[in-house]
């Protein structure tokens, strides 16, 4: 069974900050790790995924960081804005149906 | 194609009833799965479809609970004799193979 940990569990930065979410995951043999960002009353939406042949991806203000060996990835938001405050949630996939296996969350807050 | 859509957004039933869902994937995808979310969890995994085929159950899926997917299309999430346990968000979501799953905005489940 994959296991996904996720830390920290919340996370306050000022507004132009850098907000950095971290995860590590047990079973090596997935292609896809995906971030989701889940505001309150609302389903998760697909911010960003990375496949492990890369080590970085970048879309705009968001930045996945790959680790293979290490069996870690981490999102990196860039110049945070208030409007970035949500829980985002990392997964990886879990056997060849894919379904996902989430972490437990980091509920993000950006201050003015 | 505006996404995946789930009806109802909110259901408020009392133990024992039998509850339905129902979830329109975005049309050309082709794996559906459901998920359940806690409060302040992440989403796990109940079970999957590749086209009308289920081809995986979570063991979190009770013999209380059944899903179909008539013709590859829609898929409905039906859970019998409710118990106050089942109240949580049920999320559906939709991929192509080898993707992230786009997810649904959920069905809010209250037992009283």
């Amino acid at each position: 069974q994959q296991q996904v940990k996720q830390s920290p569990q919340s996370l306050i930065v000022q507004k132009g900050g850098i907000s950095i979410i971290n995860c590590a995951y047990e079973n090596t043999a997935f292609d896809y790790f995906p971030w989701y960002q889940q505001f309150p009353g609302k389903g998760p939406a697909l911010l960003i995924a990375i496949r492990p042949d890369v080590s970085e991806k970048k879309e705009g203000r968001f930045t996945i960081s790959f680790n293979k060996s290490a069996k870690q990835f981490s999102l990196h938001i860039m110049d945070s804005q208030p409007g970035d405050s949500a829980t985002y949630f990392c997964a990886a996939p879990a056997g060849t149906a894919s379904k996902l296996t989430f972490g437990t969350g980091t509920r993000l807050q950006v201050t003015l | 194609d505006t996404g995946v859509s789930q009806n109802p957004r909110h259901k408020i039933t009392k133990r024992g009833q039998n509850v339905t869902f129902r979830c329109d994937p975005i049309s050309e995808h082709n794996r559906l799965y459901w998920y359940r979310q806690t409060l302040g969890q992440g989403p796990e995994f109940l079970t999957y479809f590749q086209n009308e085929a289920q081809l995986e159950k979570s063991r979190l899926l009770s013999d209380r609970f059944s899903a179909e997917r008539p013709k590859g299309s829609f898929s409905t999430l039906e859970i019998q004799r409710t118990e106050q346990g089942d109240s949580a968000m049920y999320l559906c979501a939709s991929s192509l193979a080898g993707t992230g799953g786009m997810f649904g905005p959920g069905t809010r489940l209250t037992v009283t």
